[in-house]
């Protein structure tokens, strides 16, 4: 059975930072693309990163670029998202997702973790 | 950048067919995805590539995508089908789109 349990998330000031995680099991972790998705309270879902499945190949919304980013550790099954300089506007959950990439034609998100709560705010 | 288009909310009573669609400049050219949002949980996918069902998802579920419509259709509907449903597609210039989503209420 995947599972994909999220964690690090809390309260941080604006500006501060903050360290996600995503620990991956029951599948080929290294095989797959990895993504963050996030949904602010009450709103609707927000595509963050995606990472392919060596590291080698990394993308963002314009929203986060030069602020977040996406890594993974295929060894220890985890995928990770640092982000700085956090504002008010990042406020959301955060979910690990594993991502199916079909090269110049589609992506879908297969399988959700329960997301991890982020809040900014002084 | 790519804008996909759903209904705030659709009402539909226990046993007839929901319908939820998602707008956008021909989206028929697309992938089309739709996606399961309960209260106070994750979501699930329940369509990928416009019609095909995760294994799991119960044959009630179904999409079709023509012009600039996709749509989803829930039938035989049942309170446990009560949640937030959100369409996405990817577009080589917006990369992964959601729709706003939308909120099906069983009356």
């Amino acid at each position: 059975e995947v599972q994909l349990v999220e964690s690090g998330g809390g309260l941080v000031q604006p500006g501060g930072s903050l360290r996600l995680s995503c620990a991956a099991s029951g599948f080929t972790f290294s095989g797959y693309w990895m993504s963050w998705v996030r949904q602010a309270p009450g709103k609707g879902l927000e595509w963050v990163a995606n990472i392919m499945q060596d590291g080698g190949g990394k993308f963002y919304v314009d929203s986060v670029k030069g602020r977040f980013t996406i890594s993974r550790d295929n060894a220890k099954k985890s995928l990770y998202l640092q982000m700085n300089s956090l504002r008010a506007e990042d406020t959301a959950v955060y979910y690990c997702a594993r991502l199916v990439n079909v090269p110049t034609a589609t992506e879908y998100f297969q399988h959700w973790g329960q997301g991890t709560l982020v809040t900014v705010s002084s | 950048s790519y804008v996909l288009t759903q209904p705030p909310s659709v009402s539909v009573a226990p046993g007839q067919t929901a319908r939820i669609t998602c707008g956008g400049n021909n989206i028929g050219s697309k992938s089309v995805h739709w996606y399961q949002q309960k209260p106070g949980q994750a979501p699930v996918l329940v369509v990928y590539d416009d019609s095909d069902r995760p294994s799991g998802i119960p044959e009630r579920f179904s999409g079709s995508n023509s012009g600039n419509t996709a749509t989803l259709t829930i039938s035989w509907v049942e309170a446990g089908d009560e949640a937030d449903y959100y369409c996405q597609v990817w577009d080589s210039s917006s990369d992964v789109v959601f729709g706003g989503g939308t909120k099906l209420t069983v009356l």
